[in-house]
């Protein structure tokens, strides 16, 4: 299994353009969650969806984040318009326990950086 | 709101030190819980977690954490800590049937050769 894949891994971008982050979880999986992660907050849980279906959205800082899940095998993150203060690694982690979501299996991150 | 507190920011041991963890939460209800641990440049992996049953719960690497409802704590340890398990440590609580991980803030372990 290849795990939870997201891409990109690194993202470098100026203040103001829209950012796009990707996140394949692992087959089978049924949950989906999108966190941040900074030096100041930690790890902060944004979304999450059920069945490709969003579940909790009250994590996600402003309306300048929008999440979707098209199917059971992508999910996107989108921040439009990007801030400095959007700098963050991104971690995209998927579930299968239906009875728990504790057991969460994350990706490798996407470190973004807005200038 | 549920939160969960890792009193220990940083830690530094030498090899072979014991290593405790504290976390504590704030929820009085059933919980689930866990331990993530993030190498460094890594994401990160489930180390341990408790559902019921035996409150003493083994995980990965030699680790272990004790659930002590009274307390509302999970304590993470290790008799002897190596070079190797030098790495940030996440404490993590979910509501059961919430389906929600809250985090605690992380504790930095730097273990010296």
């Amino acid at each position: 299994d290849a795990g939870v894949i997201q891409s990109p891994r690194h993202e470098v971008t100026e203040m103001g353009q829209e950012v796009t982050l990707r996140c394949k979880p692992i087959s089978g999986h049924n949950s989906l969650f999108w966190y941040r992660q900074t030096m100041m907050r930690g790890l902060e849980l944004l979304i999450y969806f059920n069945n490709n279906v969003p579940i909790d959205d009250s994590g996600m800082p402003e309306d300048r984040f929008s999440a979707k899940m098209p199917n059971a095998s992508f999910s996107t993150l989108k921040i439009q318009p990007s801030e400095p203060r959007d700098s963050a690694v991104y971690f995209c982690a998927s579930s299968p326990d239906r009875r728990s979501s504790g057991e969460q299996f994350f990706g490798p991150g996407t470190r973004l950086t807005v200038l | 709101a549920q939160s969960v507190s890792q009193h220990n920011h940083h830690v530094i041991l030498s090899e072979a030190a014991s290593l405790e963890l504290g976390c504590n939460y704030s929820y009085g209800g059933t919980v689930n819980l866990f331990w993530y641990v993030q190498y460094p440049g890594q994401h990160l992996q489930l180390l341990l977690k408790y559902f019921s049953g035996d409150p003493l719960v083994k995980g990965i690497k030699g680790f272990e954490a004790e659930f002590i409802k009274s307390k509302f704590s999970f304590n993470l340890r290790k008799p002897s800590v190596q070079w190797s398990d030098t790495a940030e440590y996440f404490c993590a609580v979910e509501n059961t049937g919430f389906q929600k991980l809250v985090f605690g803030t992380g504790t930095r372990l730097l273990v010296s050769p």
